[in-house]
């Protein structure tokens, strides 16, 4: 069975600093890997995904993260976050599922709350 | 503009009451999906559609029913509603059943039931 754990469930940091959003996965079969985020009030929208290839993705929002495989991991990083970055954060993964299609394994979440 | 909607947005509701959660999208997704959201456990699938008339159990399917009647609708109905399916519920789809897909998440429905 596959599962995704979320390292911090709340990160609290200054506009402007760096940030990382820790996630790592168990597997015993290739995944598919995914960020989600939830703006207050709102649905969850792709941030960014892990599919095949080049194991550093770039995201919306200038958000980017990282695949590693030997690490089992996919942390989510910023450079300089701003005020709007304020959110929950969703890693997921895609798992082979009976029937020939894949279904989406969420983490607990992890709320980034940037203060001026 | 492509979406996923939901409806109602906000129901407070007592236990035993009937209701139904709408969900509609107009993208012509062939995959829907029910999740609910509860605080520390992330997202956990309900119910899921392959196409019309195709529907099977996430991991927490107890309490709830759906139908995919048309491609664009997947109601949610809890027949018998209890405390214990207080939660933040969204809908999703995608646009094929691959690994790798997207999914499009509503704004959620926020149900207490009292």
């Amino acid at each position: 069975a596959q599962s995704v754990t979320q390292l911090d469930s709340q990160v609290p940091v200054f506009e402007e600093a760096p940030v990382e959003l820790r996630c790592n996965y168990s597997s015993s079969v290739s995944v598919y890997l995914f960020w989600y985020v939830q703006y207050p009030n709102q649905g969850l929208q792709l941030l960014l995904k892990y599919l095949s290839g080049s194991t550093l993705v770039k995201g919306i929002n200038g958000f980017e993260a990282e695949f590693n495989k030997s690490q089992t991991s996919f942390h989510l990083r910023k450079p300089s976050v701003h005020i709007s970055d304020t959110a929950e954060y969703f890693c997921a993964v895609s798992a082979p599922f009976s029937g020939g299609y894949n279904k989406l394994i969420f983490g607990a979440g992890t709320r980034l709350a940037v203060h001026p | 503009e492509a979406q996923v909607t939901q409806n109602p947005r906000y129901l407070i509701t007592v236990t035993g009451k009937k209701l139904t959660v709408t969900c509609s999208q107009n993208m012509n997704h062939e995959y829907m999906s029910w999740y609910r959201q509860d605080p520390g456990l992330g997202l956990r699938q309900i119910y899921y559609s392959m196409n019309v008339e195709v529907t099977d159990k996430g991991d927490v399917p107890e309490g709830y029913k759906v139908s995919r009647k048309e491609k664009r609708n997947f109601p949610l109905i809890l027949e018998s509603p209890s405390p214990n399916q207080t939660s933040l519920y969204f809908c999703a789809s995608s646009p094929a059943l691959g690994s790798g897909e997207t999914q499009y998440f509503g704004p959620g429905t926020r149900l207490l039931v009292l």
